[in-house]
């Protein structure tokens, strides 16, 4: 098991472009985690799934983010029309119900 | 809501001296408390927790230990090494939901 990994690494775009990212979890760990960190600031919560079910999505940023977990194993985080603002890294975790494993990040530059 | 604040940085010290990264958390619950630390171009990595009041998290040479009265949980470290320059972030939150960050201390420690 190699961690949790996140595609791609870093990924560049212009404004209005939609982007899709994709996180593959621990593969024991049934809860997946998406968190957003702008420069100098702590992750900010997003979304997260348990198993295949997305429990909590009020916090996405607008409308213009989704996430799904289809068969509850990878997740995609994707974002429509991007703006300037959504510059940042973006963070997915794994946990089995105890502990966060953080993957290394997709750092997104809208342009 | 729930929220964590940090002690703004950057932290500069020498090696060998000793360290404290203040933290204070508000929940409405009963959280459990978190150090993660991050190296540069790299995600998360959890440097100690600590579940209940009183209890104390070790790692490393790190410290912290969960005060309930003074809603604190400040990072403590006696002898900092180079290596050990990076951004740590406190963190609240119950196993299974999500976290809240603290905005991150950037360490810089000076051979």
């Amino acid at each position: 098991d190699t961690g949790v990994s996140q595609n791609p690494r870093h990924k560049i775009t212009k404004r209005g472009q939609n982007v899709t990212f994709r996180c593959d979890p621990i593969s024991e760990h049934n809860r997946l985690y998406w968190y957003r960190q702008t420069l100098g600031q702590g992750p900010e919560f997003l979304t997260y799934f348990q198993n295949e079910a997305q429990l909590e999505k009020s916090r996405l940023l607008s409308d213009r983010f989704s996430a799904e977990r289809p068969k509850g194993s990878f997740s995609t985080l994707e974002i429509q029309r991007t703006e300037q603002g959504d510059s940042a890294m973006y963070l997915c975790a794994s946990s089995p119900g105890q502990g966060y494993t953080f993957g290394s990040g997709t750092r997104l530059t809208v342009v | 809501g729930d929220s964590v604040t940090q002690m703004e940085g950057p932290v500069t010290l020498s090696e060998e001296a000793f360290l404290t990264i203040n933290c204070t958390y508000t929940a409405t619950g009963y959280p459990s408390l978190f150090w993660y630390v991050q190296y540069p171009g790299e995600g998360l990595q959890l440097l100690l927790k600590a579940t209940k009041a009183d209890d104390k998290g070790s790692n490393k040479g790190f410290e912290a230990t969960y005060r309930k009265e003074t809603t604190s949980f400040h990072l403590e470290k006696g002898s900092v090494q180079v290596s050990d320059s990076a951004v740590y972030f406190c963190a609240s939150g119950v196993y299974g939901q999500n976290f809240v960050f603290g905005p991150g201390t950037r360490l810089s420690v000076l051979p």
